[in-house]
């Protein structure tokens, strides 16, 4: 079973500063690698797929990064809209496994 | 426009069952990967089971055995039987549709689009 790992688990940023969130993956998963966001009461919104791809609509500020087992989700110049709950999950075609890491809060410093 | 919404959620005594159902518009299920995550309140997100365009099926270890699930093509829907419910089992139920990642040669998928979520309470 691939576990997933992220840090930290709460990071606070001023708004309009960079935010570098670390996802770290117990064995290989080479590029598969998603990025999600989830705000309070919503369900999650896919931000990045293959470790660095940004999903239709995902504004430029967001970037992904990595491959192996180390990947970062950086985000530039936040903004009041960007503080949630951030996931990484790997998706490995065999076996079928799709584990999430803990998430990390973003919130406002 | 794309829209999938859960419906089946409740409370139910531990032992119980439960059926879920997933509603999609705007694309079809049976083409589609699908998947139910849950997230029990105030945790994080956990996938329960996958099923392929092919008809394959694929289920954590914690649901193998009590968790069923299916589509039906006629109604385009997504469900998830769940039997022998246990308190752990308390959580939002989601669904959502997978996308393939065609980077190598056999795809893998990352969940695309999701649902807003159905609430279901194991507890007597």
């Amino acid at each position: 079973e691939i576990v997933m790992t992220q840090s930290p688990a709460t990071l606070s940023v001023s708004p309009g500063d960079r935010a570098s969130l670390s996802c770290r993956a117990s064995q290989s998963i080479l590029s598969n690698l998603a990025w999600y966001q989830q705000k309070p009461g919503q369900s999650p919104r896919l931000l990045i797929y293959a470790a660095s791809t940004r999903a239709t609509g995902i504004p430029a500020r967001f970037s992904g990064s990595g491959s192996g087992t180390e990947f970062t989700l950086t985000i530039d110049s936040l903004q009041s809209e960007d503080f949630a709950v951030y996931y990484c999950q790997q998706y490995s075609h065999w076996p079928p496994s799709f584990s999430f890491g803990p998430g990390t809060k973003v919130d406002i410093k | 426009e794309l829209q999938l919404v859960e419906s089946g959620g409740g409370l139910v005594q531990p032992g119980g069952s439960l059926r879920l159902s997933c509603a999609a518009s705007g694309f079809t299920v049976s083409s589609n990967f699908m998947t139910w995550v849950r997230q029990a309140p105030g945790k994080g997100l956990d996938w329960v089971a996958v099923i392929y365009s092919g008809g394959s099926t694929y289920y954590v270890d914690s649901v193998k055995g009590r968790f069923t699930i299916s589509r039906d093509e006629s109604k385009n829907t997504l469900f998830l039987q769940m039997t022998g419910l246990r308190a752990e089992d308390t959580a939002v139920y989601y669904c959502a549709r997978g996308a393939p990642d065609n980077t190598w040669t056999t795809p893998t998928y990352y969940f695309d689009f999701w649902g807003q979520g159905t609430l279901v309470a194991v507890s007597s």
